[in-house]
């Protein structure tokens, strides 16, 4: 059974930083491109950062470029968000997805993220 | 970026009814291998994205067969043949076809 499970969020002040974490597992994880969605409280879906399945491509949002970088480990198969610079409008629940090519086929449960002083 | 736009915004529909929802984009979908890489999601209250359809019209493993998707190019369309309790939430469609994938803003299904 595929399974994502991310952790690390929390309440953090503006400008501070934060690692985001999404362990894998169910698959063959160093098969697969990796993405990071969030959703602001009561939003929509908004496409955050990808990387590619051997972490040699990665892909931003403009709205995070510069302050956010994705990462992997595929000895761990875990996916990683580093953020930093954080401000209120990046508040949201962070989810991880698995990427089946064209689309996101399995996504975690979500890991929520407070900026706020 | 392409944008994608989902009406209506809001779906108030009767147990047992049909609903439709609209999505369109801003730029062809067709990828250059020939394949429409359009997809829908469903997300419950409180729940994650869980997907509905992909490359248009193929329904993923367990999903109830009252969902159907349809539609080419720009215009696309998911129909619920008739509507359950457990299908209130938000409905999202998403293009896989140009970089970066987009949503389109969410339809919200409700029961009246």
């Amino acid at each position: 059974e595929v399974q994502l499970v991310e952790s690390g969020g929390g309440l953090v002040q503006p400008g501070g930083s934060l690692r985001l974490s999404c362990a894998a597992s169910g698959f063959t994880f160093s098969s697969y491109a990796m993405h990071w969605v969030r959703q602001a409280p009561g939003k929509g879906l908004e496409y955050v950062s990808a990387i590619s399945s051997n972490g040699g491509s990665t892909y931003y949002a403009n709205s995070v470029k510069g302050r956010f970088t994705i990462s992997r480990d595929n000895s761990k198969n875990t996916l990683y968000l580093q953020m930093g610079s954080l401000r209120a409008e990046d508040m949201a629940v962070y989810y991880c997805a698995r990427a089946d090519g064209y689309s996101h086929d399995y996504w975690g449960q979500g890991t929520l993220v407070t900026v706020s002083s | 970026d392409v944008v994608m736009t989902q009406s209506p915004l809001s779906l108030p529909v009767t147990l047992g009814q049909p609903a439709s929802i609209s999505c369109r984009s801003s730029q062809s979908l067709v990828y250059s291998d020939g394949n429409t890489y359009l997809n829908w999601f469903q997300q419950r209250p409180g729940q994650s994205p869980r997907r509905l359809i992909y490359k248009v019209s193929n329904r993923d493993s367990g999903v109830p067969d009252r969902f159907s998707g349809s539609g080419s190019g720009t215009d696309f369309t998911l129909k619920i043949s008739r509507v359950e309790a457990e299908d209130v939430g938000v409905y999202y469609c998403m293009q896989g076809t140009h970089w970066p994938w987009t949503f389109g803003q969410g339809t919200k299904v409700e029961i009246k």
